[in-house]
């Protein structure tokens, strides 16, 4: 079974605090994605990764960076939370090869920020 | 970026009843996937499909990819409880730009609520 799993369930922040959301997975995935998920909007991308090292922009970058140094982890970064950033925000992987827009979810971390 | 226009948005059925949703598109997809999310979880993948006309089953769950290549229909049979949660619908448009691109494109879920 794959497993997707996120440093923290539930996550509250002051405004302007940096902060580190952490995604880890088991199956030796090359793709990684960060989404956030807001009421009535669905499941938006904020960025993706297909390699260590590499990163690019999904439909709503702004606000955040990424990481990636290792395989199995990609890290999600704001750099100065604002409120408009509480949300759900959700980490996903993938392998290319014969299923690859088979995106394995975690469970997810619900950031609050005040 | 691309929209996937998903119905109905909410669901209110008694246990036992069949349940059918769809996702729409104004353009081809490549692949039309369905997952289903918990209550306070991740999305779960539940069907994936690869081919126009294909139909695919999941214990209760049937899932269609359309012939026009810009619709999925999901049908869940003798709903249980278990069965609630928020179903979405996602998919790969089909767009040379997008070759190599394992982007996905979700609709903004159906919520299905079970009365007891």
């Amino acid at each position: 079974d794959v497993k997707v799993t996120q440093s923290s369930r539930y996550l509250v922040k002051r405004t302007g605090e940096k902060v580190f959301l952490e995604c880890v997975q088991d199956m030796d995935h090359e793709n990684m994605f960060w989404y956030r998920q807001d009421p009535g909007l669905g499941l938006r991308l904020i960025y993706f990764s297909y390699d260590v090292k590499m990163k690019e922009k999904g439909d709503i970058p702004e606000g955040y960076s990424v990481s990636r140094e290792k395989k199995e982890r990609f890290s999600l970064i704001l750099e100065s939370a604002s409120t408009n950033q509480t949300s759900m925000y959700l980490c996903a992987s993938s392998s290319p090869g014969l299923d690859p827009y088979e995106q394995y979810f975690g469970p997810g971390t619900r950031l609050t920020v005040t | 970026g691309q929209q996937l226009n998903q119905s109905p948005q909410s669901m209110f059925i008694q246990e036992g009843e069949d349940v059918s949703m769809n996702c729409t598109s104004s353009s081809i997809f490549n692949t039309w996937l369905w997952y289903k999310q918990d209550p306070g979880e991740g999305p779960v993948l539940l069907i994936a499909l690869y081919k126009a006309g294909e139909l695919t089953s999941n214990g209760r769950l049937t899932a269609q990819f359309g012939i026009t290549r810009k619709d999925s229909f999901l049908n869940i049979s003798a709903s249980i409880p278990s069965d609630v949660g928020i179903y979405f619908c996602a998919g790969q448009p089909f767009d040379i730009s997008n070759f190599g691109n394992e982007k996905l494109t979700f609709g903004t879920g159906t919520r299905l609520t079970i009365i007891p």
